[in-house]
């Protein structure tokens, strides 16, 4: 069955820090990978979404980046976080192509101090 | 850009009774999907109704589209407290890449 892993649960960074969170997807290949951020009480923000390695398309722009530099390791990274950064951040696959549901993982929870 | 608008915002029932949340969208879709999200949890996908499907049932969710009026509605039928959670309905757009945007959810609290 597929998995998938996201660490660390929570996260607490001075503004100005680096940030990278970690995302991987297990027993599937070539998996849709997705970034969503969720500000407290709101809706998802998507961020970034990747076809494949080295094919990801940034939603909004921002001081954040993403990577992929395996088929099933997604990577957020920051070089300087905001305070505006803070959030709950979520990694999720789907099988490639279209009608496939998104498989989340259990987040990460930032906070920019 | 947000596609997907949730009504009401928050709802609160006893247990027993049926919820009843609404999401309308903007541009054509090719289908449309219902998530639960348990605080501090990540999401879970509960349904998907395909853009030229009209009604969906699964266990006690039912769920209807009307593409004519851009909107969906997600009934719970005799709610239980551990339905207590978040609901966010999400469409995908008529590119079929796979990207899925959200609409800001609906809280359900139901009380024992």
């Amino acid at each position: 069955s597929q998995t998938i892993h996201q660490w660390p649960a929570t996260l607490v960074q001075p503004v100005g820090s680096p940030l990278s969170l970690e995302c991987t997807v297990e027993g599937t290949s070539n998996p849709n990978l997705y970034w969503y951020r969720q500000a407290a009480g709101r809706g998802l923000q998507l961020l970034f979404y990747s076809i494949g390695i080295d094919q990801i398309s940034s939603e909004v722009p921002q001081n954040l980046s993403a990577s992929r530099p395996q088929d099933r390791q997604f990577i957020l990274s920051s070089k300087k976080l905001l305070l505006s950064d803070s959030g709950f951040y979520l990694c999720a696959w789907s099988v490639r192509g279209g009608d496939s549901p998104l498989h989340f993982g259990n987040g990460t929870r930032l906070t920019v101090t | 850009s947000q596609q997907g608008e949730e009504d009401p915002q928050a709802l609160s029932i006893q247990e027993g009774e049926n919820a009843t949340m609404n999401c309308s969208y903007k541009t054509s879709i090719n289908n449309l999907q219902w998530y639960r999200q348990n605080s501090g949890r990540g999401l879970v996908h509960l349904i998907l109704i395909r853009s030229n499907e009209r009604e969906k049932h699964s266990g006690r969710l039912r769920v209807t589209l009307d593409t004519s009026k851009k909107s969906s509605s997600l009934l719970i039928t005799a709610s239980r407290a551990a339905d207590t959670a978040s609901y966010f309905c999400a469409t995908d757009g008529s590119g079929n890449t796979g990207k899925l945007i959200f609409g800001q959810g609906t809280t359900l609290q139901v009380k024992p």
